[in-house]
Protein backbone atom coordinates (compact mmCIF):
# COMPACT_ATOMS: atom_id res chain seq x y z
CA UNK A 1 0.00 0.00 0.00
CA UNK A 2 1.74 3.49 -0.73
CA UNK A 3 1.80 5.94 2.30
CA UNK A 4 1.64 9.94 1.14
CA UNK A 5 2.63 11.97 3.63
CA UNK A 6 2.41 15.64 3.70
CA UNK A 7 3.73 18.38 5.12
CA UNK A 8 3.14 20.66 6.45
CA UNK A 9 -0.07 19.73 8.25
CA UNK A 10 -0.97 23.59 8.47
CA UNK A 11 0.13 26.43 7.40
CA UNK A 12 -0.40 30.18 7.85
CA UNK A 13 1.09 32.45 5.87
CA UNK A 14 0.71 36.35 5.23
CA UNK A 15 -1.35 37.93 1.65
CA UNK A 16 1.73 37.99 -0.79
CA UNK A 17 3.84 35.25 0.30
CA UNK A 18 5.09 32.54 -1.54
CA UNK A 19 4.11 29.23 -0.27
CA UNK A 20 5.28 25.39 -0.98
CA UNK A 21 3.22 22.30 0.10
CA UNK A 22 5.20 19.09 0.11
CA UNK A 23 4.11 15.51 -0.85
CA UNK A 24 6.15 12.43 -0.60
CA UNK A 25 5.08 8.68 -1.49
CA UNK A 26 6.76 4.85 -0.38
CA UNK A 27 5.61 3.45 -4.17
CA UNK A 28 6.28 3.95 -7.26
CA UNK A 29 2.70 5.69 -8.76
CA UNK A 30 1.46 6.58 -12.51
CA UNK A 31 0.25 10.16 -11.60
CA UNK A 32 0.56 12.57 -8.75
CA UNK A 33 -2.72 14.82 -8.13
CA UNK A 34 -3.21 17.91 -6.06
CA UNK A 35 -6.21 18.70 -5.03
CA UNK A 36 -8.12 21.65 -3.38
CA UNK A 37 -11.07 21.00 -0.76
CA UNK A 38 -13.12 24.41 0.48
CA UNK A 39 -14.99 24.60 3.81
CA UNK A 40 -17.81 22.50 2.68
CA UNK A 41 -16.31 19.59 1.18
CA UNK A 42 -15.98 19.68 -2.33
CA UNK A 43 -12.66 18.66 -3.98
CA UNK A 44 -11.17 20.46 -7.05
CA UNK A 45 -8.50 19.50 -8.60
CA UNK A 46 -4.95 21.60 -9.42
CA UNK A 47 -2.67 19.40 -11.15
CA UNK A 48 -2.35 15.50 -12.62
CA UNK A 49 1.20 15.24 -12.90
CA UNK A 50 3.37 12.20 -14.10
CA UNK A 51 6.81 14.04 -14.53
CA UNK A 52 8.49 17.53 -14.63
CA UNK A 53 6.71 20.30 -13.87
CA UNK A 54 3.04 22.10 -14.10
CA UNK A 55 2.17 25.53 -14.38
CA UNK A 56 -1.45 27.12 -13.95
CA UNK A 57 -1.32 30.89 -13.03
CA UNK A 58 -0.13 31.64 -10.04
CA UNK A 59 -0.09 27.32 -8.84
CA UNK A 60 2.82 25.30 -10.21
CA UNK A 61 3.65 22.26 -9.75
CA UNK A 62 7.23 19.52 -9.23
CA UNK A 63 7.14 15.88 -9.38
CA UNK A 64 10.88 14.37 -8.83
CA UNK A 65 9.86 10.56 -9.32
CA UNK A 66 13.31 9.19 -8.55
CA UNK A 67 12.76 11.09 -5.24
CA UNK A 68 9.15 10.15 -5.06
CA UNK A 69 8.13 13.45 -3.96
CA UNK A 70 5.95 16.63 -5.09
CA UNK A 71 5.63 19.97 -4.51
CA UNK A 72 3.25 22.36 -4.76
CA UNK A 73 4.10 26.61 -4.92
CA UNK A 74 1.39 28.95 -4.52
CA UNK A 75 2.98 32.36 -6.00
CA UNK A 76 1.81 35.30 -4.51
CA UNK A 77 -0.56 34.29 -1.81
CA UNK A 78 -3.85 35.66 -1.84
CA UNK A 79 -6.62 35.04 1.03
CA UNK A 80 -8.89 33.43 -1.74
CA UNK A 81 -6.29 30.88 -1.80
CA UNK A 82 -6.95 29.44 2.27
CA UNK A 83 -8.10 25.86 1.64
CA UNK A 84 -6.97 22.18 2.44
CA UNK A 85 -4.64 21.30 -0.21
CA UNK A 86 -4.62 17.60 -0.89
CA UNK A 87 -1.99 15.23 -2.71
CA UNK A 88 -3.62 11.72 -4.04
CA UNK A 89 -1.74 9.10 -5.96
CA UNK A 90 -2.23 6.63 -8.29
CA UNK A 91 -0.93 3.19 -9.06
CA UNK A 92 0.30 1.08 -11.89
CA UNK A 93 -1.53 -1.10 -13.79
CA UNK A 94 -5.11 -3.26 -12.43
CA UNK A 95 -4.88 -0.58 -9.43
CA UNK A 96 -4.49 2.43 -11.07
CA UNK A 97 -8.00 4.03 -10.94
CA UNK A 98 -7.66 3.92 -7.25
CA UNK A 99 -6.94 7.07 -5.48
CA UNK A 100 -4.35 7.08 -2.43
CA UNK A 101 -4.62 10.39 -0.65
CA UNK A 102 -3.04 12.48 1.61
CA UNK A 103 -4.13 13.64 5.13
CA UNK A 104 -4.05 17.79 3.55
CA UNK A 105 -2.12 20.53 4.33
CA UNK A 106 -4.97 23.50 5.59
CA UNK A 107 -3.64 26.66 4.29
CA UNK A 108 -4.57 30.04 5.56
CA UNK A 109 -3.40 33.00 4.06
CA UNK A 110 -3.90 36.23 5.99
CA UNK A 111 -4.77 39.79 4.55
CA UNK B 1 -24.12 22.22 -14.86
CA UNK B 2 -22.48 19.22 -16.15
CA UNK B 3 -20.54 18.49 -13.25
CA UNK B 4 -21.02 15.40 -10.63
CA UNK B 5 -23.78 16.25 -8.15
CA UNK B 6 -24.58 14.69 -4.76
CA UNK B 7 -27.63 14.71 -2.99
CA UNK B 8 -28.49 15.25 -0.09
CA UNK B 9 -25.58 17.75 1.10
CA UNK B 10 -25.89 17.22 4.43
CA UNK B 11 -27.81 14.06 6.46
CA UNK B 12 -28.48 14.09 9.92
CA UNK B 13 -29.77 10.92 11.25
CA UNK B 14 -29.82 9.00 14.61
CA UNK B 15 -28.34 5.87 15.25
CA UNK B 16 -29.87 2.75 14.10
CA UNK B 17 -31.55 4.50 11.10
CA UNK B 18 -30.95 3.65 7.57
CA UNK B 19 -29.78 6.32 4.90
CA UNK B 20 -29.01 6.38 1.08
CA UNK B 21 -26.88 9.03 -0.54
CA UNK B 22 -27.16 9.65 -4.41
CA UNK B 23 -24.56 10.49 -7.22
CA UNK B 24 -24.70 11.72 -10.07
CA UNK B 25 -21.84 11.57 -12.69
CA UNK B 26 -20.80 13.48 -15.53
CA UNK B 27 -22.86 12.33 -18.47
CA UNK B 28 -20.83 9.96 -20.01
CA UNK B 29 -18.57 9.03 -17.81
CA UNK B 30 -18.45 5.39 -17.33
CA UNK B 31 -16.55 4.82 -13.60
CA UNK B 32 -17.72 5.93 -10.77
CA UNK B 33 -16.00 6.13 -6.76
CA UNK B 34 -17.41 6.70 -3.77
CA UNK B 35 -15.06 7.64 -1.07
CA UNK B 36 -14.98 8.65 2.50
CA UNK B 37 -13.59 11.14 4.49
CA UNK B 38 -13.03 11.66 7.90
CA UNK B 39 -12.30 15.04 10.20
CA UNK B 40 -8.57 15.43 9.41
CA UNK B 41 -8.20 13.33 7.13
CA UNK B 42 -7.58 12.72 3.53
CA UNK B 43 -10.09 10.62 1.07
CA UNK B 44 -10.46 6.80 1.73
CA UNK B 45 -11.31 4.70 -1.07
CA UNK B 46 -14.50 2.58 -0.30
CA UNK B 47 -16.04 1.17 -4.16
CA UNK B 48 -15.32 1.56 -8.09
CA UNK B 49 -18.07 0.94 -10.86
CA UNK B 50 -17.22 0.43 -14.34
CA UNK B 51 -20.79 1.06 -16.07
CA UNK B 52 -22.98 -1.12 -13.45
CA UNK B 53 -20.29 -3.55 -12.46
CA UNK B 54 -18.82 -2.74 -8.92
CA UNK B 55 -15.60 -3.63 -9.58
CA UNK B 56 -13.76 -3.27 -5.80
CA UNK B 57 -14.86 -3.15 -2.90
CA UNK B 58 -12.76 -1.39 0.19
CA UNK B 59 -12.51 -3.60 3.35
CA UNK B 60 -13.40 -0.35 5.24
CA UNK B 61 -17.43 -1.17 3.38
CA UNK B 62 -18.73 -3.02 5.94
CA UNK B 63 -21.97 -5.73 5.63
CA UNK B 64 -24.05 -2.34 6.48
CA UNK B 65 -22.64 -0.78 3.21
CA UNK B 66 -24.34 -1.45 0.07
CA UNK B 67 -23.30 0.59 -3.53
CA UNK B 68 -25.91 0.20 -6.71
CA UNK B 69 -25.21 1.40 -10.12
CA UNK B 70 -28.43 -0.18 -11.61
CA UNK B 71 -28.29 1.46 -15.16
CA UNK B 72 -24.68 2.32 -15.43
CA UNK B 73 -25.55 6.23 -14.59
CA UNK B 74 -26.28 7.47 -10.60
CA UNK B 75 -25.29 5.65 -7.88
CA UNK B 76 -26.46 4.86 -4.61
CA UNK B 77 -24.46 4.30 -1.42
CA UNK B 78 -26.94 3.28 1.22
CA UNK B 79 -25.40 3.15 5.33
CA UNK B 80 -28.11 0.29 7.10
CA UNK B 81 -28.28 0.32 11.10
CA UNK B 82 -26.20 3.90 10.69
CA UNK B 83 -23.15 4.24 14.13
CA UNK B 84 -21.70 6.92 15.24
CA UNK B 85 -18.65 6.15 13.58
CA UNK B 86 -20.00 6.33 10.46
CA UNK B 87 -19.99 10.59 10.46
CA UNK B 88 -18.41 11.81 7.63
CA UNK B 89 -18.15 13.19 3.97
CA UNK B 90 -19.07 10.54 1.75
CA UNK B 91 -17.72 12.51 -1.91
CA UNK B 92 -18.18 11.04 -5.41
CA UNK B 93 -16.05 10.96 -8.54
CA UNK B 94 -16.33 9.82 -11.67
CA UNK B 95 -14.16 9.51 -14.84
CA UNK B 96 -14.29 8.41 -18.51
CA UNK B 97 -12.20 5.28 -19.08
CA UNK B 98 -10.91 5.85 -22.63
CA UNK B 99 -9.25 8.89 -21.57
CA UNK B 100 -5.70 9.10 -20.25
CA UNK B 101 -4.76 9.96 -18.29
CA UNK B 102 -7.87 8.86 -16.42
CA UNK B 103 -8.87 12.08 -14.18
CA UNK B 104 -11.13 11.70 -11.75
CA UNK B 105 -14.20 14.97 -11.24
CA UNK B 106 -15.26 15.01 -7.37
CA UNK B 107 -18.63 16.21 -6.40
CA UNK B 108 -19.49 18.81 -3.29
CA UNK B 109 -19.93 15.63 -1.06
CA UNK B 110 -22.65 14.37 1.21
CA UNK B 111 -21.93 15.30 4.65
CA UNK B 112 -23.12 12.61 7.27
CA UNK B 113 -24.04 13.22 11.04
CA UNK B 114 -25.24 10.16 12.90
CA UNK B 115 -26.17 11.33 16.32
Amino acid sequence: KNEVEQSPQNLTAQEGEFITINCSYSVGISALHWLQQHPGGGIVSLFMLSSGKKKHGRLIATINIQEKHSSLHITASHPRDSAVYICAVRGYGGSNYKLTFGKGTLLTVNP
Amino acid sequence: DTGVSQDPRHKITKRGQNVTFRCDPISEHNRLYWYRQTLGQGPEFLTYFQNEAQLEKSRLLSDRFSAERPKGSFSTLEIQRTEQGDSAMYLCASSFAMLTPNEQFFGPGTRLTVL
